[in-house]
């Protein structure tokens, strides 16, 4: 799977949006950009996830830039709940073939949310 | 759906001991999934199944670990004898295979004193 980086830590104002970048730019044709978070305390929540074009749920946001390299999550308005560890990985979609089950978990960008 | 069920929740134990943890996926869900995450090293992923078989178990640290999937909506972890670098918080996720996006449970924090 390739590699993502991501920052440590990011600040964001309660109700404002928030931007978590993440590369990858040895990312392959076929591979997704999956996010998780995890609160404190909690297990990982799957976010949302997009090949190349951008993606929309209930939660977030996933803006996907033309080459694929890189990444967006954006919360649109975030609340305190927001505050977590959010990780940026890249892989095959699907468990079906290989050893793409596996989901290898960075560091990920600590997002304090502050009111 | 209640979401992928653990317990127990919290377990301490004192070395030797016999521990077993416990897991009931979402239902429907194919492919589960044992992590152990600690401070040092983070998030790994100690056995893998998909459709109650052990797909890859290379994670699994040493013998003493063993993990079960008796059935599509239950699985157990033990660990015999336990040891204090065992302490950790492990958790299960369940997905389907064919999208693959993991759904975690809260998680059981193990203390071996």
């Amino acid at each position: 799977d390739a590699k993502t980086t991501q920052p440590p830590s990011m600040d964001c104002a309660e109700g404002r949006a928030a931007n978590l970048p993440c590369n990858h730019s040895t990312i392959s044709g076929n591979e997704y950009v999956y996010w998780y978070r995890q609160i404190h305390s909690q297990g990982p929540q799957y976010i949302i996830h997009g090949l190349k074009n951008n993606e929309t749920n209930e939660m977030a946001s996933l803006i996907i830039t033309e080459d694929r390299k890189s990444s967006t999550l954006i919360l649109p308005h975030a609340t305190l709940r927001d505050t977590a560890v959010y990780y940026c990985i890249v892989r095959v979609w699907g468990n079906s073939g290989g050893s793409n089950y596996k989901l290898t978990f960075g560091k990920g960008t600590l997002l304090t949310v502050n009111p | 759906d209640a979401g992928v069920i653990q317990s127990p929740r919290h377990e301490v134990t004192e070395m030797g001991q016999e521990v077993t943890l416990r897991c009931k996926p979402i239902s429907g869900h194919n492919s589960l999934f044992w992590y152990r995450q600690t401070m040092m090293r983070g998030l790994e992923l100690l056995i893998y199944f998909n459709n109650n078989v052990p797909i890859d178990d290379s994670g699994m640290p040493e013998d003493r670990f063993s993990a079960k999937m008796p059935n599509a909506s239950f699985s157990t972890l033990k660990i015999q004898p336990s040891e204090p670098r065992d302490s950790a918080v492990y958790f299960c996720a369940s997905s389907l295979a064919r999208t693959g996006e993991q759904y975690f449970g809260p998680g059981t924090r193990l203390t071996v004193t």
